[in-house]
């Protein structure tokens, strides 16, 4: 399978706890993206890498959270002391480099669903 | 208001009836736009780009009015299988920026 790939799939955690999640994007793909989903809702931006560089931070990501793409290759997403409104599907996904167009296609991964008790 | 705003639905159409979902953005900065599906606790998936002249594929056809910041996606023949969240997105696409931004999405409910 070639397409983004996410792990783990599921996570249930106690409030307070950190968690980390892994993606793995389509080979070749240097645009790398973490968007979060709740339910009834569009996935929400996070943060965007290109390569290993991180070009931009959403508002949604508070100082609890922190990305990285150390070899801008796989990704990591972690949440320290993570809390209720954690909960969440944390959807990651990649695009290869288009030139200066936006028009880029993102492909998404499966996503981590996350459960803060 | 959000950025993006589309009708939440549900939508419920028998088989082969045709459906149209609009959507409305708020940044007319916005420089690329797309409807992706979504069928339920799965990924999205580009159902397609939306070009200005408008573009069809197969029974999907998408419209663009940048005057009235406007997006609509008109899907004819409906099958079952196209049961699912359609999600209107836009990408400001300025000074680097490459974040999507979603709309909440449609649900449509194909009924046999």
């Amino acid at each position: 399978d070639t397409g983004v790939s996410q792990n783990p799939r599921h996570k249930i955690t106690k409030r307070g706890q950190n968690v980390t999640f892994r993606c793995d994007p389509i080979s070749e793909h240097n645009r790398l993206y973490w968007y979060r989903q709740t339910l009834g809702q569009g996935p929400e931006f996070l943060t965007y890498f290109q390569n290993e560089a991180q070009l931009e931070k959403s508002r949604l990501l508070s100082d609890r959270f922190s990305a990285e793409r150390p070899k801008g290759s796989f990704s990591t997403l972690e949440i320290q002391r993570t809390e209720q409104g954690d909960s969440a599907m944390y959807l990651c996904a990649s695009s290869p480099t288009g030139g200066r167009t936006s028009r880029d296609t993102q492909y998404f991964g499966p996503g981590t669903r996350l459960t803060v008790l | 208001r959000k950025e993006v705003e589309q009708d939440p639905g549900p939508f419920n159409v028998p088989e082969g009836a045709t459906v149209a979902f609009n959507c409305t953005y708020s940044n007319s900065a916005s420089q690329s736009f797309f409807w992706y599906r979504q069928d339920c606790r799965k990924e999205p998936k580009l159902l397609m780009s939306v070009y200005s002249s408008g573009n069809e594929d197969g029974r999907f056809t998408a419209q663009l009015n940048r005057a009235s910041q406007y997006i609509s996606l008109l899907i004819r023949d409906s099958k079952l299988s196209d049961s699912a969240t359609y999600l209107c997105v836009v990408n400001r696409g300025t000074g680097g920026r490459r974040a999507l931004t979603f709309g909440s999405g449609t649900r449509l409910q194909v009924q046999p």
